[in-house]
């Protein structure tokens, strides 16, 4: 059974602060890496997507993925209440056409 | 740019009724997918088109046919609803396969909400 496996949270995390996400799956022929925010209500958004080992930045977010450990990680800097949401992660699955998806984090920013 | 429509947004069905989820998708993407979301779980494949006139079963497909009508299109039926399929529907899509560099990352429709007394 392949899974995606997230800590369900809350996370709270100081506005201004660092929140750091994580997810770490357990198929080791897993080549994509996404994250997705979702908001109370709406669809998921992609926030970043990551194929290689190391580390991927797009303006305050950065992803890392390190495929030895299985893992993949989120850092937002500089948090803020507009982050506070659900971050789904999900890797590619069994086949190529198929994502595995954690159950979420959700993250609370606290002015 | 419309991306991924979904219809209707929101449906409320009685037991045993049937009823079809429409999507279509206007990036010219390849493979689309519908999932649904139940509170507090992750997303949940129900069925999924790798391409124009295929289709798969995914994790959850039982109680639900769906229908690859052309590149844009892609339904999904529920024949007799069954409260237990009370849910968010979100269809997705996403652009062609990257081969041995992996897959893309897929874009989601609204959401449709169904509540089935």
């Amino acid at each position: 059974q392949k899974e995606v496996e997230q800590n369900s949270g809350p996370l709270s995390v100081p506005e201004g602060a660092i929140a750091s996400l994580n997810c770490t799956y357990s198929d080791r022929g897993s080549q994509s890496f996404f994250w997705y925010r979702q908001y109370s209500g709406k669809s998921p958004e992609l926030i970043m997507s990551i194929y290689s080992n190391g580390d991927k930045e797009d303006g305050r977010f950065t992803a890392q993925l390190n495929k030895a450990s299985q893992y993949v990680s989120l850092l937002i800097r500089d948090s803020q209440p507009s982050d506070s949401a659900t971050y789904l992660c999900a890797a590619g699955g069994d086949s190529n056409y198929q994502l595995i998806w954690g159950a979420g984090t959700k993250l609370i920013i606290k002015p | 740019n419309a991306g991924v429509t979904q219809t209707p947004k929101f449906q409320v069905l009685k037991t045993g009724q049937s009823m079809t989820l429409q999507c279509a998708q206007d990036m010219n993407h390849n493979s689309m997918y519908w999932y649904r979301q139940d509170p507090g779980m992750g997303l949940r494949l129900i069925y999924y088109s790798a391409s124009e006139g295929t289709t798969d079963k995914g994790e959850v497909p039982n109680g639900y046919n769906v229908s690859r009508l052309n590149k844009r299109e892609f339904s999904l039926r529920l024949e007799s609803a069954a409260p237990s399929q009370t849910s968010v529907y979100f269809c997705a899509s996403t652009p062609f396969w990257l081969g041995t560099g992996g897959i893309q990352p897929q874009h989601f429709g609204d959401g449709t909400r169904l509540s089935i007394l």
